[in-house]
């Protein structure tokens, strides 16, 4: 149990369907993260929640719609995607101001049919 | 503009050897810098961390890192690989001017043979 918790952790979804994933931590963190990690791709940061409020957004597409209604909780809605959105999606969290390094969670392995 | 360089994508070691992974930092003040471990389907795991002081870090499972600021590196060791370590290692370089945001490198796959 690494602090974050990451449900579910496979998912397979058609390209119509609207799915969720979820992360949530007791750590006490006040900044939560998304990262999608694709197959012989560097990581890439997707969104930046400090105090639940998004500070940023590295282009991603619309399609993916974060949320984050309190500093435990944080989720990434899923709708319309493409096959190449396939990835394994992870949440980490961190003490903002410390600077002390990232907690990840096991990762949600998505999979678009 | 911030940036961590593994020059190695792939390195294979054999039990019991020394193991040794380069990171390259590209940072503009003193960086606070990380080494983190994947194994296949998992998250990153924390193997050491450095924010001062001692340049030489020690990590859980074995592992250490030293920190050189001439050379701008802060390389990974560990004295004697274990078939366990067979997994991906990624460095990064946090960012304390910008609430510690991590720039991650590509990350080093390691191989273990018996």
């Amino acid at each position: 149990e690494t602090g974050v918790t990451q449900t579910p952790r496979h998912l397979v979804m058609g390209m119509t369907n609207k799915k969720s994933l979820k992360c949530e931590q007791h750590l006490g963190h006040n900044a939560m993260y998304w990262y999608k990690q694709s197959a012989k791709k560097p990581l890439e940061l997707m969104f930046v929640y400090n105090f639940k409020e998004q500070t940023e957004n590295n282009s991603v597409p619309s399609r993916f719609s974060p949320e984050c209604p309190n500093s435990s909780h944080l989720f990434l809605h899923l709708h319309t995607l493409q096959p190449e959105d396939s990835a394994l999606y992870l949440c980490a969290s961190s003490q903002e101001d410390r600077g002390f390094g990232y907690t990840f969670g096991s990762g949600t392995r998505l999979t678009v049919v | 503009a911030q940036s961590v360089t593994q020059p190695d994508i792939h390195i294979t070691v054999s039990e019991g050897a020394s193991l040794e992974l380069r990171c390259n930092y590209s940072y503009g003040a003193t960086p606070y810098l990380f080494w983190y471990v994947q194994s296949p389907g998992q998250g990153l795991q924390l193997l050491l961390k450095y924010f001062s002081g001692d340049t030489l870090v020690q990590g859980i499972k074995g592992f250490e890192a030293e920190f050189k600021r001439s050379q701008s590196s802060f390389n990974l060791r560990k004295p004697s690989v274990h078939w366990s370590d067979a997994a991906e290692y990624f460095c990064a370089v946090g960012l304390y001017n910008q609430g510690g945001k991590l720039i991650f490198g590509q990350g080093t796959e390691l191989s273990v043979k018996p």
